[in-house]
């Protein structure tokens, strides 16, 4: 299995605190992305990075911001959470999408109250 | 823009039927073409890919061949076990630099004793 780790696993919040979770990984891939899952809606993409300080949205990415200060570590933040943005956040890394896919970590669920 | 649309679910299988799992896709593009499945608590792993058309991705029983002339991508397997229950999810990227990819909603498959 590819190596990253996401954290915290699980997290309840109160709507207008700010989150962050962390993505991290050991496999010194190029890429990485941050991907909601929703029943209904498949997984959805938030942001990626196609390197360090190299940051673009995705579909979704009203009310997240992201950060990649090392290429390790892939960080996604909600300013000021809402109750849509419960939800399971998956993190993925890949060197090369086209031909090999991503690869990704266990998940976060984050529940906004 | 590009899309995959996977049929609705959910499914349920009786252990030993034969399983098809359509999948169409549109982009503007030549895309390469993915299969992840999802058990039930975990993360997504990468099922099977083909980046070429007439290409057949396989992997633990399940086929998919990748039909430019009809945009699909369908996945099969001769004989499903109570294993195979997990939820599937057909996905495409582009080639080309920073390429990212674009999931279809998913499928829920319930195989029975």
């Amino acid at each position: 299995d590819a190596g990253i780790t996401q954290s915290p696993r699980h997290k309840v919040t109160e709507t207008g605190t700010p989150v962050t979770l962390r993505c991290h990984q050991t496999e010194n891939h190029r890429y990485m992305y941050w991907y909601r899952q929703d029943p209904g809606h498949g997984l959805r993409l938030i942001h990626y990075s196609y390197g360090v300080k190299d940051t673009d949205k995705g579909e979704v990415s009203d009310g997240y911001s992201v950060s990649r200060s090392k290429t390790e570590d892939f960080l996604l933040t909600l300013e000021s959470a809402t109750s849509s943005q419960t939800s399971v956040y998956f993190c993925a890394i890949s060197e090369s999408v086209w031909d090999r896919g991503v690869f990704f970590g266990p998940g976060t669920r984050l529940t906004v109250l | 823009g590009d899309s995959v649309t996977q049929m609705e679910g959910p499914v349920t299988l009786s252990e030993e039927a034969f399983l098809t799992i359509n999948c169409t896709y549109t982009a503007t593009g030549y895309p390469s073409l993915f299969w992840y499945v999802q058990y039930p608590g975990e993360g997504l792993q990468l099922l099977l890919k083909a980046t070429k058309a007439d290409d057949k991705g396989s992997n633990k029983g399940f086929e998919a061949t990748y039909r430019k002339e009809t945009t699909s991508f369908h996945l099969e397997k001769g004989s499903v076990q109570v294993s195979d229950s997990a939820v599937y999810f057909c996905a495409l990227s582009l080639t080309g630099a920073n390429s990212k990819l674009t999931f279809g909603k998913g499928i829920t498959l319930s195989v029975r004793p």
